[in-house]
């Protein structure tokens, strides 16, 4: 079966640092996304993963280990404008999302 | 990045009725499209995949009675939603997907569609 998990809420402040988590379980693995959603919208693509390791763009990054089914979205210098969901989603042939992680940030 | 649509952006209709909601690449052939629903607060749930030219494969727990997906051509899918109830009321994502390519981003996803069920 298909699980991935996250949580489903967190809070950070204006300018610090954030970490969000997944961990996955799925019969077959082709790449991790995360995905950005603000309420109302469609997601949109923030990161891609296939190799074990770190992928930094920008303010954000994105880490995967294979071996352990682990995950994490990294946001620093946190804005206002980044309060929203955060999807974790694996793809083995299709693309199943998390329940996906609501940030809230405080000024 | 290739480019999907969906129309309409949002629709409200009378319990009972059916609604049909399209979605199109427009910059590329999509020999593969997916729908996806998504209830407030919650993530998006994979409903349905349709390959050009064949029946979707349905979900788990979604009645392909109800939820009739059409994919005639390279750059066109439909959902039309039968019988549309208050429960049904949602937002309806698709997502398209090329042949031929490995990039991370073969998977380009709609702005969605807004049904709500009166």
């Amino acid at each position: 079966g298909q699980n991935i998990d996250q949580p489903t809420e967190m809070t950070a402040t204006e300018g610090a640092i954030v970490q969000i988590n997944c961990t996955y379980q799925t019969s077959g693995f082709n790449g991790l996304f995360w995905y950005q959603q603000h309420a109302g919208e469609a997601p949109t693509f923030l990161s891609y993963n296939v190799l074990d390791g770190l992928e930094e763009k920008g303010r954000f990054s994105s880490f995967l280990s294979r071996s352990k089914g682990y995950s994490y979205l990294l946001l620093k210098e946190l804005q206002m404008k980044d309060s929203a969901s955060y999807l974790c989603a694996v793809r083995d042939d299709k693309i199943i999302f998390g329940k996906g992680t609501r940030l809230h940030i405080l000024p | 990045g290739a480019v999907v649509s969906q129309h309409p952006s949002w629709v409200i209709c009378k319990s009972g009725t059916s609604v049909k909601i399209e979605c199109r690449s427009l910059d590329f052939q999509a020999t593969t499209m997916f729908w996806y629903r998504q209830f407030p607060k919650q993530s998006l749930m994979l409903m349905a995949t349709s390959n050009e030219g064949s029946k979707a494969t349905y979900e788990q727990g979604v009645e392909k009675d109800k939820f009739l997906i059409n994919h005639a051509s390279l750059t066109l899918s439909t959902l039309t939603v039968t019988s549309a109830h208050p429960e049904d009321s949602s937002f309806y994502i698709c997502s398209a997907r090329g042949s031929g390519t490995h990039a991370y981003n073969e998977q380009f996803f709609g702005p969605g569609t807004r049904l709500t069920v009166l």
